[in-house]
């Protein structure tokens, strides 16, 4: 079955630095893959999301690439802020809903 | 997207007893998800309710256990039976978004059985 990992667990940043956290994933029949923010004791929330025929989207400040090859996927944060603080969580979507894998979450601190 | 409301949002319960969780969505829709989030965990799919048909349940989930009703498109329910403290967690629904693959999650329930 379809494996993530994701990694740093967790990430501390100055406001204003770059946070890039990173999921592999085990399954080639992996076709979509969305970032979820999850806020203290609020459900999560899509924040951005690539298909596998895309290398890169962007929107603002946030940025995914994903390299199909080497089965890996990032999420880039540029000009942390401190509301951007929460967990990140991974996921890898294999045909529609067919199958569906988390990692295990990434918390991100910005200090001010 | 699709509002999810979700209820209770939180409960302290007895162990032993069940809780029922309710999912309504303003909007139809055909798959509806239970996710389990133990504390400072990922989460982890319980079933898929589809209506009209049984849930389809993950391995490490029973129906015993966690019984499942989607009676029609907009709503589901799910009772965590017999409660023991491992069952402490905050449970989700969710729905197929309406435009795209994904989920649009309801706000969870927090669950602490003592």
């Amino acid at each position: 079955g379809e494996n993530v990992e994701q990694h740093p667990s967790t990430l501390s940043v100055q406001e204003g630095d770059s946070a890039v956290i990173k999921c592999t994933y085990s399954d080639s029949a992996s076709n979509y893959f969305p970032w979820y923010k999850q806020e203290l004791g609020k459900r999560p929330q899509l924040i951005i999301d690539i298909r596998s025929n895309v290398g890169e989207k962007k929107d603002q400040r946030i940025a995914v690439t994903l390299n199909k090859t080497a089965k890996h996927f990032s999420l880039h944060i540029t000009e942390t802020q401190p509301e951007d603080s929460a967990v990140y969580f991974c996921a890898a979507f294999r045909g529609g809903y067919q199958k569906v894998t988390f990692g295990i979450g990434t918390k991100l601190q910005v200090i001010p | 997207s699709a509002v999810i409301s979700q209820k209770p949002s939180r409960d302290i319960c007895q162990r032993g007893t069940s809780l029922t969780i309710q999912c309504q969505v303003d909007s139809q829709v055909t798959m509806m998800f239970w996710y389990r989030q133990q504390p400072g965990q990922s989460l982890t799919l319980i079933a898929t309710a589809n209506q009209g048909s049984e849930a389809t349940y993950e391995s490490g989930f029973v129906i015993d256990k966690f019984p499942i009703s989607r009676p029609n498109l907009t709503f589901s329910t799910l009772t965590v039976s017999n409660m023991s403290p491992e069952d402490s967690s905050i449970y989700l629904c969710s729905v197929e978004r309406d435009t795209s693959y994904g989920y649009t999650f309801g706000s969870g329930t927090r669950l602490t059985v003592v």
